[in-house]
């Protein structure tokens, strides 16, 4: 069966330190994969995605992901984090084109001033 | 602009009521998609819907039911709440013909108490 797993709940970062928020999938076949983020009381906002191509992906508001196959892990990053970042991240994947996306557990990502 | 609302945002209903969750998007979309999201389990998939008259049901379908009579339209029909149904759900929609790989559009969520 397809899962997404982010084994941190919560990720601690001073502003100005790079950050980074794991994401390792199990699925059968080549995946599509997305992070999104949420802000309180909001919905889900797309972030970015990889599909095939250059494993390393950029995305909104200064956030990359890089995609390693041998590892099946899709983290996502950026240099310099903002306290403005601070919010819920959640990785998510898609086997095929058309099907519903399976969604990790979330990660609380917390960037202190 | 286009866009995908939810109503209602706030719900308070006692066990065993009928409810509906509205979602309406107006992006023309194909597919679109009922998740609930409850603290240690993320989003999980509660029903989706691929186009008119198609419905599917997801991980965690029990208790659930949804119709598609048009593009625009996937109500959510909880037939009797239960208590564990207290959540925040979320729509959202898709379309793979645009954007060829079909990233979600969410709504805003509507968050629903059972009592």
């Amino acid at each position: 069966a397809q899962s997404v797993a982010q084994p941190e709940d919560q990720v601690n970062v001073a502003e100005g330190n790079p950050l980074t928020v794991k994401c390792t999938y199990s699925v059968s076949g080549n995946p599509y994969l997305f992070w999104y983020v949420q802000y309180p009381n909001r919905g889900l906002q797309f972030l970015l995605k990889y599909i095939t191509g250059d494993n390393l992906v950029k995305g909104s508001y200064g956030f990359e992901a890089e995609f390693n196959k041998s590892q099946t892990s899709f983290h996502l990053k950026k240099p310099s984090a903002l306290v403005s970042d601070s919010a819920l991240y959640f990785c998510a994947v898609r086997v095929q084109a058309g099907t519903a996306l399976i969604f990790g557990k979330g990660t609380t990502l917390s960037v202190s001033s | 602009d286009a866009e995908i609302t939810q109503s209602p945002r706030h719900k308070i209903t006692e066990t065993g009521r009928q409810v509906t969750l509205a979602c309406h998007q107006t992006w023309n979309h194909n597919n679109m998609f009922w998740y609930r999201q409850d603290l240690g389990h993320g989003l999980r998939l509660i029903h989706y819907s691929y186009g008119v008259q198609d419905t599917n049901k997801g991980e965690v379908s029990d208790g659930y039911s949804v119709s598609r009579s048009n593009t625009e339209d996937l109500p959510l029909t909880l037939e009797s709440a239960a208590s564990s149904q207290t959540s925040v759900y979320f729509c959202a929609s898709s379309d793979i013909k645009r954007s060829g790989t079909g990233e979600l559009f969410f709504g805003e969520g509507s968050r629903l108490t059972v009592l």
